[in-house]
């Protein structure tokens, strides 16, 4: 069964600009979830799509932006990229009741210069 | 505001002794806590959960131990092994809701 798969692994991209990065889930699952992670914040959540829909969001700005297609993957989208959105971004694919486990994707490192 | 704190950034131990990794919480409204393991250039994995209504799971060298009235839980690894070494976040999430809360991680040394 493949895992989570995120892409593309490293990006680098220029103050101002935006970007989009993808993952696909676990086949099966619905539910697809998205992290921030950087040193010295842990883990943040930014928001979690479940067939298609938008169910949980977390408390990030407008320029950090989702969807999720019918075959379940999805994408992330930063706007107008600020020096401080360098980080890893992570993305967890479950079945989507609560408590299923959620299985991580290898994130993809965005370095904004 | 961060929801789920793990104060020790990181943690030494031998090998084969017990590795205890702290977390607390100060949402009452959460349920259900996971571990997870990370190392460099990998996602996280699931190691171990529990959920509210108990104090204790145990699953092979791993126990993780609710204590619901401090906010508190930690995981024990007995004996420790230098494969274990890692960072160790802890997470929680309410019910009804599929979104988890990490703590800020602790790395985990185990010297062999």
């Amino acid at each position: 069964k493949a895992g989570v798969t995120q892409t593309p692994r490293y990006l680098i991209k220029t103050r101002g600009q935006q970007v989009t990065l993808s993952c696909s889930p676990i086949s099966g699952h619905r539910s697809v979830s998205w992290y921030q992670q950087t040193p010295g914040q842990g883990l943040q959540f930014l928001f979690e799509y479940f067939s298609e829909t938008q169910r949980n969001k977390g408390n990030f700005p407008g320029r950090f932006s989702g969807r999720q297609f019918s075959n379940s993957r999805s994408e992330m989208n930063v706007s107008t990229l600020e020096l401080g959105d360098s980080a890893l971004y992570l993305c967890a694919s479950s079945l989507g009741f609560f408590g299923a486990e959620a299985f991580f994707g290898q994130g993809t490192r965005l370095t904004v210069v | 505001d961060q929801q789920v704190k793990q104060n020790s950034p990181s943690l030494s131990v031998q090998e084969g002794r017990i590795s205890i990794l702290n977390c607390d919480y100060t949402n009452s409204m959460f349920d259900y806590f996971l571990w997870y393991k990370k190392y460099p250039a990998e996602g996280p994995t699931f190691l171990i959960s529990i959920s509210s209504i108990k104090d204790k799971n145990e699953d092979g060298r791993f126990t993780v131990f609710l204590n619901k009235s401090a906010k508190h839980l930690s995981l024990h690894i007995v004996p420790s092994q230098p494969g274990d070494s890692a960072v160790y976040f802890c997470a929680a999430s309410a019910a009804g809701a599929n979104n988890l809360f990490f703590g800020t991680g602790t790395r985990l040394t185990v010297i062999p």
